[in-house]
């Protein structure tokens, strides 16, 4: 079956600009995380969505950054008035559930702010 | 809180010899534990998890971890390397509760060569 895809697969934006990234989870998986993979910060943590509960936001790095998930399948991952620093590789997993269930990774979006 | 730390940045092997790639953990109670692999413009896949069971894991690709509690460790082996194995590698440790997020170490380059 189809994995977890993301698109753009890369966007390049001005400074200041806002951006929306993309993410579509596995059919039938409750759990989707967003991460980020930069030169200096590595792989961190941005948010969780579970199901309809609450999610958790406590990776989000500044209140630029909002996320969504619709109909608990598609995120949007929106990053407001963009800065050098949100350069990065934004990663999308899913898993059939939280906890210690493997997370799908899909292949990323690459941003560049310019 | 739970973190893990890949002893090497860079590994480099040749081809058909073993490979060690190097992990501790730190965490207040026993930890759920993975190895994910990264080829260069792909994405992130599970190559094999620990969660309290078998102290010995295998994964995929003829790859194996154990986990060693006196020793914090979760070092990832494989007896002969292969060309295809030439890729990032992540140990990663997982947040149970509420947040399943992951924290990943800082990364591994295997290198392989003829």
């Amino acid at each position: 079956g189809a994995g977890v895809s993301q698109s753009p697969s890369n966007k390049v934006t001005e400074k200041g600009k806002d951006v929306e990234l993309r993410c579509d989870p596995i059919s039938g998986h409750t759990a989707l995380y967003w991460y980020r993979q930069s030169l200096g910060q590595g792989l961190e943590f941005l948010i969780y969505f579970q199901g309809n509960s609450a999610p958790d936001k406590s990776g989000l790095p500044s209140d630029r950054f909002s996320a969504e998930r619709t109909g608990g399948s598609v995120s949007t991952l929106t990053i407001q008035r963009t800065q050098q620093e949100d350069s990065a590789v934004y990663l999308c997993a899913s898993s059939i559930a939280g906890g210690i269930h493997e997370q799908y990774f899909g292949p990323g979006t690459r941003l560049t702010v310019t | 809180a739970q973190s893990v730390t890949q002893l090497d940045s860079h590994v480099s092997v040749s081809e058909g010899t073993p490979v060690l790639l190097r992990c501790n953990y730190s965490s207040s109670y026993s930890p759920s534990l993975f190895w994910y692999v990264q080829h260069p413009n792909k994405g992130l896949q599970l190559l094999l998890k620990y969660t309290s069971a078998a102290t010995l894991v295998k994964g995929i690709n003829g790859f194996e971890a154990e986990f060693k509690k006196s020793e914090t460790s979760f070092h990832l082996t494989k007896p002969s390397a292969h060309m295809s194995d030439a890729a990032e590698y992540f140990c990663v440790v997982i947040h149970t509760g509420t947040a399943s997020k992951l924290t990943f170490g800082t990364g591994t380059r295997l290198q392989v060569t003829l």
